[in-house]
């Protein structure tokens, strides 16, 4: 079945770092979507990607998705603390289904 | 933005009881639910597609039986563990589609004891 790998599991960085997390699906996709969830809330939809090699940006915020719509990765600059949480990529296959990686945990050292 | 609510946001059962667990959505028509479970630290998985009028469709390895799932309304899709055990404990989020994405309701955390 489709798989969707995500890394790394965690990552810790100072206040003012960088941040990149990467997704990888075993299947092409159609579409990828990333969803923010704070620590002891629910995930909230961020953004969906569609197009091959499309980049779009909000805020702070950058999202790519491969060229081969199989890989994606959402980097963010100069992290805050209010960025930290767990960051899921979630792709959709050819069977229509939402299937998650299994998340980044940013924390961010202040 | 869209609203999904679930309610109860917490609940103790004991061994061998049922739960019912609610979703809506508040201010828009969800034809299509989802709900999914998440262990601590980990991901979500996606436990069954509802669709309203009809029936739902299962993921491999869940147990259709056990999780008693309707969606008798396009704003309200129900889950019920019934004959909860302790594995049972988790998270359940349910969530709906409008547009792209999916939005999530709050989670229901169960515990069985």
């Amino acid at each position: 079945g489709q798989q969707v790998m995500q890394i790394p599991q965690y990552q810790h960085v100072q206040e003012g770092e960088d941040f990149t997390t990467y997704c990888n699906s075993s299947t092409t996709l159609s579409n990828i979507q990333w969803y923010k969830q704070r620590p002891g809330g629910h995930p909230v939809f961020l953004i969906q990607l569609v197009k091959s090699g499309e980049v779009k940006k909000q805020k702070r915020l950058t999202f790519q998705f491969g060229e081969a719509k199989k890989n994606s990765s959402l980097h963010i600059t100069a992290t805050q603390t209010t960025d930290v949480g767990t960051y899921f990529c979630a792709g959709t296959g050819s069977n229509y289904k939402l299937t998650f990686g299994k998340g980044t945990l940013l924390t961010v050292n202040p | 933005g869209a609203v999904v609510s679930q309610h109860p946001s917490r609940v103790i059962c004991k061994s061998g009881t049922s739960v019912k667990i609610e979703c809506r959505s508040l201010d828009f028509q969800a034809t299509t639910m989802f709900w999914y479970r998440q262990f601590p630290k980990q991901s979500l998985m996606l436990m069954a597609t509802s669709n309203e009028g009809s029936k739902a469709t299962y993921e491999q390895g869940v147990e259709k039986d056990k999780f008693l799932i309707n969606h008798a309304s396009l704003t309200l899709s129900t889950l019920t563990v019934t004959s909860a055990h302790p594995e049972d404990s988790s998270f359940y989020i349910c969530s709906a589609s409008l547009g792209p994405g999916q939005y999530f309701g709050p989670g229901t955390r169960l515990t069985v004891t």
